[in-house]
């Protein structure tokens, strides 16, 4: 059974640092590209970056570069999200997310974590 | 950036009655396009991927359409489990990005 199990998150004060885990299991986690994905409380979701299966590529959505690392260690199976410099607008759930592996780019997202709660506030 | 457009915002809709979502890109996407669905304190389910294909497990009632700008979700006659939020999303260019939502609720 694919799972996506997250941990991390959290309150952070404006400035802080956090950094988000996603553990893998159930299929072969160097295969997928992997998404992180967010949703502010009561409104849509945000694409926040993707890294390719070999970490070699990593895309990020403009208002989190420089500040968002995404990164991913496959022999562990686990995807991170290290996020720094945190600003009150980077609240929300932060889901990880799988890549359906039906091309070698992205296509669509076919399973997701439990998603984690970010609020930044002092 | 590719701006998604999706309309309605709301569609209320009966039971076994069909919906149809639309959603529109600032520019061609060709037909890298998909399509999830959210419920409420859930994580988004994949539907539809490369503008028309369903993901595995979906049901048959959800049917995607559409190339370039214009595409379409159809749910054929809905039941008491699809009353949720949609969204479509492209993957064409970086940044990847989503439209804002159809609220699909009870009529």
């Amino acid at each position: 059974e694919v799972q996506l199990v997250q941990s991390g998150g959290g309150l952070v004060q404006p400035g802080g640092s956090l950094r988000l885990s996603c553990a893998a299991s159930g299929f072969t986690f160097s295969s997928h590209w992997m998404s992180w994905v967010r949703q502010a409380p009561g409104k849509g979701l945000e694409w926040v970056a993707n890294i390719k299966k070999d970490g070699s590529e990593k895309y990020y959505v403009d208002s989190v570069k420089g500040r968002f690392t995404v990164s991913r260690d496959n022999a562990r199976n686990s995807l991170y999200l290290q996020m720094n410099s945190l600003r009150a607008e980077d609240t929300a759930i932060y889901y990880c997310a799988r890549d359906i592996g039906v091309t070698r780019g992205v296509t669509g997202d076919d399973y997701w974590g439990q998603g984690t709660l970010v609020t930044v506030s002092s | 950036e590719i701006v998604m457009t999706q309309s309605p915002a709301t569609l209320s809709v009966s039971p076994g009655e069909r919906a149809t979502l639309s959603c529109r890109a600032s520019q061609s996407v060709g037909i890298n396009l998909a399509w999830y669905q959210q419920k409420p304190g859930q994580a988004p389910r994949l539907l539809i991927y490369a503008a028309s294909t369903r993901a595995p497990g979906v049901p048959a009632r959800f049917s995607g359409s559409g190339s370039g700008t214009d595409f379409t979700l159809t749910v054929s006659s809905l039941q008491s489990e699809d009353f949720a939020v949609y969204y479509c999303q492209q993957y064409n260019n970086w940044p990847r990005t989503f439209g804002q939502g159809t609220k699909v609720e009870i009529k």
